[in-house]
């Protein structure tokens, strides 16, 4: 059972640096998300997917870029790294039913430190 | 728009201690209402959850209960354990399945 699987699970960088953080699902949910958890924030929503091919912005979209091209992964991307993006990030799936019943499914987290 | 309010932590309690944590919200609609758990160095996980008024949630001996005339969703457990040390969050999910989250009660239980 993975799960909601991310990586990597720990990552330093540079101010100015891009990276990419994985995130891959093997359950076929549609919905899939990503989240930053920031101390006394509680977790803010940066990006969403509710399909292949169709993303939309959070609450806190600016300085990351995302794409669905298949169900399973939905990569995060940081174009030019700052320090007040230093956070720990979630991924999270559910599948999409009437109703508003599905539970969400965390990864376990990267804990991204901007320097 | 819509929004969640938890008390303000840390909490610390002895073990087999009454514990509540307080959570409001302010949403449009019907939205479902969950707590979720953060063990340390994990994701969070589902405690458990409410979709519509008078419901209650429970699982592992915490309840909550959706309450819409005060708009609360406050977490309750009769006797806590050393184990049931974490963080908690409050959450709804209002339109497009989007979950918005409280800050987090950070829970230490005392053995």
């Amino acid at each position: 059972n993975a799960g909601v699987t991310q990586t990597p699970k720990f990552q330093v960088l540079k101010t100015g640096q891009s990276m990419t953080l994985q995130c891959a699902q093997d359950m076929n949910h549609e919905y899939m998300s990503w989240y930053r958890q920031d101390p006394g924030m509680g977790l803010r929503l940066i990006h969403y997917s509710v399909g292949a091919g169709i993303t939309d912005q959070g609450e806190v979209p600016n300085g990351y870029n995302v794409s669905r091209s298949t169900t399973e992964d939905f990569p995060l991307r940081l174009l030019s790294a700052a320090p007040s993006q230093t956070s720990v990030y979630f991924c999270a799936s559910s599948a999409l039913l009437t109703g508003d019943d599905s539970e969400a499914f965390f990864g376990q987290g990267t804990r991204l430190t901007v320097v | 728009g819509n929004s969640v309010t938890q008390m303000e932590g840390p909490v610390t309690l002895s073990e087999e201690a009454f514990l509540t944590i307080n959570c409001t919200y302010t949403a449009t609609g019907y939205p479902s209402l969950f707590w979720y758990v953060q063990y340390p160095g994990e994701g969070l996980q589902l405690l458990l959850k409410a979709t519509k008024a008078d419901d209650k949630g429970s699982n592992k001996g915490f309840e909550a209960t959706y309450r819409k005339e005060t708009t609360s969703f406050h977490l309750e457990k009769g006797s806590v354990q050393v184990s049931d040390s974490a963080v908690y969050f409050c959450a709804l999910r209002g339109g497009a399945q989007k979950l918005v989250f409280g800050q987090g009660t950070r829970l230490t239980i005392n053995p």
